[in-house]
């Protein structure tokens, strides 16, 4: 089963506009997301994390998370077409195991 | 940053032939893991290492050995290749604490 459910499958977005990207984990055991984007045939390379409840920024992307419903979000403002990419949430569970959802693959439109 | 190499980047392997995917990383991180990645999809788990002489089943075990012989390597061994196995394998490295994950370039791996 689906530990890591992301939304939407996949997101076309202007550039310059905002992406808003989804991950939830059914898991209740799971204390720790990631945000990792992944260009066509490249390794996944890690975007943001965040353990602790509430909102994280780093430049245009911001990372939300509600650890009572164990959802998380990715927000990209002033999307450039270097974003569009596979975005992918990984969890992990008991310190050690690390889980991905299936990703939203972002296509940002000159 | 965090180096893991993995070799070979490309393996075309035979029906029922054994291959083996190798995994080193020169950072002495503890945790290792194998995953394997399907055309547009997300990375499965197969197996995970906390260690030398450790390994751990995944998600997605079935068909698949794993074996870490030293904190540096970690293999991923298919004793009999099926052509449902062609795939992009990706091996990645943690510390204890997890809080990032590096991954290597990734393996292609195609069994006719």
């Amino acid at each position: 089963q689906q530990k890591v459910q992301q939304s939407p499958e996949s997101l076309i977005v202007p550039e310059g506009g905002m992406a808003s990207l989804n991950c939830t984990s059914s898991d209740r055991n799971v204390d720790y997301f990631w945000w990792y984007r992944q260009h066509s045939g490249k390794s996944p390379k890690m975007l943001m994390s965040i353990f602790s409840n509430g909102e994280k920024e780093e430049g245009r992307f911001t990372v939300h998370l509600n650890k009572a419903s164990l959802h998380t979000s990715l927000h990209i403002r002033d999307s450039q077409p270097s974003d569009s990419a596979l975005y992918l949430c990984a969890a992990r569970r008991n310190n050690n195991r690390i889980f991905f959802g299936d990703g939203t693959q972002l296509v940002v439109k000159p | 940053e965090a180096a893991v190499t993995q070799s070979p980047r490309n393996k075309v392997a035979v029906t029922g032939g054994k291959v083996t995917l190798s995994c080193n990383q020169t950072n002495n991180h503890n945790n290792m893991y194998w995953y394997r990645q399907d055309t547009g999809h997300g990375l499965r788990l197969i197996h995970y290492s906390y260690g030398a002489g450790s390994t751990e089943k995944g998600d997605i075990p079935d068909g698949y050995k794993a074996s870490r012989p030293s904190q540096e390597n970690f293999s991923l061994i298919l004793e009999l290749a099926t052509p449902s196995q062609t795939s992009v394998y990706f091996c990645a490295s943690g510390t204890d604490s997890n809080t990032e994950v590096f991954f290597g370039k990734g393996t292609r791996l195609t069994v006719v």
